[in-house]
């Protein structure tokens, strides 16, 4: 399967503080991006779909100014916490494919686990 | 609306064979996808299947129903290390995945 990088794997940050996760497909164009949040011993929970050079689609619930997603490329899409809180604390994880082409599967990175004191 | 059910927990003795179904609905369908996922880490890909049958993949096969809305994965000669959280998701005419809550799966000596 295709492979897909994520950085970094964990960080840990002061309240208020801004915190930028990057998402790699290593060696595939990926149209779709995917980023999720999984609390402990809860199911995956999509936060937001985003298609290269266009705005991401935000699930409900999830503030777009507070999660920023840029995918500026085929092989790069970065989520920003902005004003990161406890709450934030998760482990973020993003998921690659090309959805109705050659990749109909989702690659998932290794995820970021986010601890926010 | 959308949904994925499949059980919560199973339990199954190493070395047995155990069977974890999932029933979905979606708008539109193109596709199903079973997943695993260890404790602490992110998903790995086992299997798609978007036409009715069974694929088989080593001792892990998915068998899908398109009428039914159903698809189990089957796990043969199980391993110690086969004990993680198995993901069902289905895809929608959207090409969005549509994710059930996971089937822990526990395995006993």
């Amino acid at each position: 399967g295709a492979v897909v990088s994520q950085h970094p794997s964990w960080v840990i940050c002061k309240s208020g503080t801004s915190v930028k996760i990057e998402c790699r497909s290593l060696d595939f164009q990926a149209t779709t991006m995917f980023w999720y949040r999984q609390f402990p011993k809860q199911s995956l929970m999509l936060m937001a779909t985003s298609n290269e050079g266009s705005k991401a689609t935000y699930e409900q619930g999830v503030e777009k100014d507070k999660f920023l997603i840029n995918h500026a490329s085929l092989t790069l899409s970065t989520l920003t916490v902005t004003s990161a809180h406890p709450e934030d604390s998760s482990f973020y994880i993003c998921s690659a494919g090309q959805p109705g082409g050659s990749y109909n599967e989702q690659f998932f990175g290794p995820g970021t686990r986010l601890t926010v004191l | 609306g959308q949904n994925i059910d499949q059980p919560t927990e199973m339990t199954a003795t190493e070395g047995a064979i155990v069977q974890i179904n999932c029933t979905y609905q979606t708008s539109g369908f193109n596709g199903l996808f079973w997943y695993q996922q260890h404790a602490g880490e992110a998903p790995t890909f086992l299997s798609y299947n978007v036409l009715d049958g069974l694929e088989e993949k080593g001792r892990f096969s998915s068998f899908l129903s398109r009428s039914k809305g159903y698809s189990y994965l089957l796990l043969k000669e199980l391993q110690m290390k086969d004990s993680a959280s198995y993901l069902c998701a289905a895809m929608d005419s959207n090409y969005q995945l549509i994710w059930g809550a996971g089937t822990k799966l526990i395995i006993k000596p």
